[in-house]
């Protein structure tokens, strides 16, 4: 079993839909949980960062974590076509390295 | 937030001449910085880890005597593709941690090498 699973898609959705991503995991270290959005041809981005359990929300973007369950979800409302990329989520426990998931590829189509 | 610089952004060269990329943190001090390898379509590979001042951790399967990395500041890594082949052509990412409380990666913009 992966530590990290990720659903990689391809999700396609039409324009202002709300999409949800979401990623499982195994290890009840992990306390720092991101989500990071890769262009074609770029680096990931830093897109939401959450220190344990809880909500965060900015702007379309909202993340959660459910450490008890060891799932967490990136929702984005009224998705735009400049949406479309490849989501990553990642996680890690203290002073350890990253793990990522496999990354979901989302079009959001006009 | 942070910001991370990698040169050259794309590369071309002949296959058995070596290459190298930069990495530096741009706006803050990274004691730790990841070299990753992306193939099209696919997901982030580890290649190697690498803190400042200590020789790199690589990943099982990565060739140490390939992939030549070197920490040397805390703002600057740099990975050389030794003697390279058609095969190494790949997006090359590098990322730095911060030394802060949140632990978080930053991502630098990539490198396409493509080795003829």
């Amino acid at each position: 079993q992966k530590e990290v699973e990720q659903d990689p898609g391809p999700l396609s959705v039409p324009e202002g839909a709300i999409v949800s991503l979401n990623c499982t995991y195994s290890n009840s270290a992990f306390q720092y949980f991101m989500w990071y959005r890769q262009y074609s041809r770029k680096g990931p981005e830093l897109l939401m960062y959450t220190y344990s359990s809880g909500n965060k929300e900015d702007g379309r973007f909202t993340a959660q974590v459910d450490k008890s369950s060891k799932y967490i979800s990136l929702f984005i409302r009224d998705s735009q076509p400049s949406d479309s990329a490849t989501y990553l989520c990642a996680m890690s426990a203290p002073r350890s390295d990253m793990r990522f998931g496999a990354g979901t590829r989302l079009t959001v189509k006009p | 937030g942070a910001v991370v610089s990698q040169h050259p952004s794309w590369v071309i060269c002949k296959s058995g001449t070596s290459v190298k990329i930069e990495c530096r943190s741009l706006d803050f001090q990274a004691t730790t910085m990841f070299w990753y390898r992306q193939f099209p379509k696919q997901s982030l590979m580890l290649m190697a880890t690498s803190n400042e001042g200590s020789k790199a951790t690589y990943e099982q399967g990565v060739e140490k005597d390939k992939f030549l990395i070197n920490h040397a500041s805390l703002t600057l890594s740099t990975l050389t593709v030794t003697s390279a082949h058609p095969e190494d052509s790949s997006f090359y990412i590098c990322s730095a941690r911060s030394s802060g409380i949140t632990d978080t990666q930053y991502f630098g913009p990539g490198t396409r090498l493509t080795v003829l």
